[in-house]
């Protein structure tokens, strides 16, 4: 019962420095969400994907890239880490679009200095 | 466009008391609402839900009424326990078109229940 995992928990990078966020889901979902979770913000998307070897803009996608090349892996990447973009990075799974069953990951806290 | 406002934080209770937390929506479309709760240290669980206007979503003792006429889908408990001190996050979805699985979430609601 895995569910949502991702990796890795915590990371620290300096400013310019890249990184991939993994999330991985062992439910089959077709649909796999990025979130920030920033004090006083809730939690905002970055990017979607509705499909293996399909992506799509949120919210807030700007410095940030994905991938979406196997259905059950969704990479966050960061190619130069800002301050701005240290925060709690959530994924999330779910089987189509319907949001009652969507199903998260633990966070990824992420500290860029 | 869609946004949630819910009530800022933080609310601290004694074990027992009675809860609410405010939430408000706008929405261009029909939307489905939510809360979610955030434990310490762990990521975002489905508290509860509510598809239609009227509809009450229930589970652990808390509610929450989907009020069309007001906007609104607030979190009440009649007695909180100090397992339920979390972050309480609103958050809807518009059912349509390309925003299939979208969620607006609030700013969150931070809960300390003292024993």
């Amino acid at each position: 019962n895995a569910g949502v995992t991702q990796t890795p928990k915590f990371r620290v990078l300096k400013t310019g420095q890249s990184m991939t966020l993994l999330c991985a889901q062992d439910m089959n979902h077709e649909y796999m969400y990025w979130y920030r979770q920033d004090p006083g913000m809730g939690l905002r998307l970055i990017h979607y994907s509705v499909g293996e070897g399909t992506t799509a803009k949120g919210e807030v996608p700007d410095g940030y890239n994905v991938s979406r090349l196997k259905k059950q892996n969704f990479l966050l990447g960061l190619e130069s880490a800002a301050p701005s973009q240290t925060s709690v990075y959530f994924c999330a799974s779910s089987p189509s679009g319907q949001t009652n069953t969507i199903y998260f990951g633990e966070g990824s806290w992420l500290t860029v200095v | 466009g869609n946004s949630v406002t819910q009530m800022e934080g933080p609310v601290t209770l004694s074990e027992e008391a009675f809860l609410t937390i405010n939430c408000t929506y706008t929405a261009t479309g029909y939307p489905s609402l939510f809360w979610y709760v955030q434990y310490p240290g762990e990521g975002l669980q489905l508290l509860l839900k509510a598809t239609k206007a009227d509809d009450k979503g229930s589970n652990k003792g808390f509610e929450a009424t989907y009020r069309k006429e007001t906007t609104s889908f607030h979190l009440e408990k009649g007695s909180v326990q100090v397992s339920d001190s979390a972050v309480y996050f609103c958050a809807l979805s518009e059912n349509r078109g390309s925003t299939l699985g979208r969620l607006y979430f609030g700013r969150g609601t931070q809960l300390t229940v003292w024993p």
